[in-house]
């Protein structure tokens, strides 16, 4: 496996369950990020691990609980979701080292509350 | 608040050239990037400026002015391919990306 990957790639839940979104990097990098993209809008940056550390939460429900174990694993936890919750969820990592801070994706899942 | 602006969609001839403006207002400035978005896939990085002036890339190239909070991503000789959204983010910290809504551009034969 190369790059950023993430599982699963489509996800189809009901507004009572629990599920989990992975993503793993293979890139050596010190950060991670989860982002929403909905149609016609901005990303939108969730949150962000550094170091295994959370150093970013932009205000998102407690519905969404991330997870990042070790510097390569980030999990995204989501319970008791509403419709509007549907999006695409990119995962992306980078090295944040002085010059070099360009963000790498993954594929994204694609999940749709019922 | 962050105010990243594109427009929304674009429309161009196989072989033209297309310019993609951004402007942008945030609490901070450290970068900007384009990023370039296939329908269904991940965004995959083009360029970043963080001086003002053009970086060119083959038959992309970016340019920026940080004293008029503006961008834009020049794409020559356009091909089917290019046929994509195309994302311009602000680096307003260490770690943190603001991103626009992005540009659609459609290739047309």
């Amino acid at each position: 496996e190369t790059g950023v990957t993430q599982t699963p790639r489509h996800l189809v839940m009901g507004m009572t369950n629990k599920k989990s979104l992975k993503c793993e990097q293979h890139l050596g990098h010190n950060a991670m990020y989860w982002y929403k993209q909905s149609a016609k809008k901005p990303l939108e940056l969730m949150f962000v691990y550094n170091f295994k550390e959370q150093t970013e939460n932009n205000s998102v429900p407690s519905r969404f609980s991330p997870e990042c174990p070790n510097s390569s694993h980030l999990f995204l936890h989501l319970h008791t979701l509403q419709p509007e919750d549907s999006a695409l969820y990119l995962c992306a990592s980078s090295q944040v080292i002085a010059g070099s801070y360009e963000q790498y994706f993954g594929p994204g899942t694609r999940l749709t509350v019922t | 608040g962050q105010n990243i602006d594109q427009p929304t969609e674009m429309t161009a001839t196989e072989g033209a050239i297309v310019q993609i403006n951004c402007t942008y207002q945030t609490s901070g400035f450290n970068g900007l990037f384009w990023y370039q978005q296939h329908a269904g896939e991940a965004p995959t990085f083009l360029s970043y400026n963080v001086l003002d002036g053009l970086e060119e890339k083959g038959r992309f190239s970016s340019f920026l002015s940080r004293s008029k909070g503006y961008s834009y991503l020049l794409l020559k000789e356009l091909q089917m391919k290019d046929s994509a959204s195309y994302l311009c983010a602000v680096r307003d910290g260490d770690y943190k990306l603001s991103f626009g809504a992005g540009t659609t551009v459609t290739v047309r034969a």
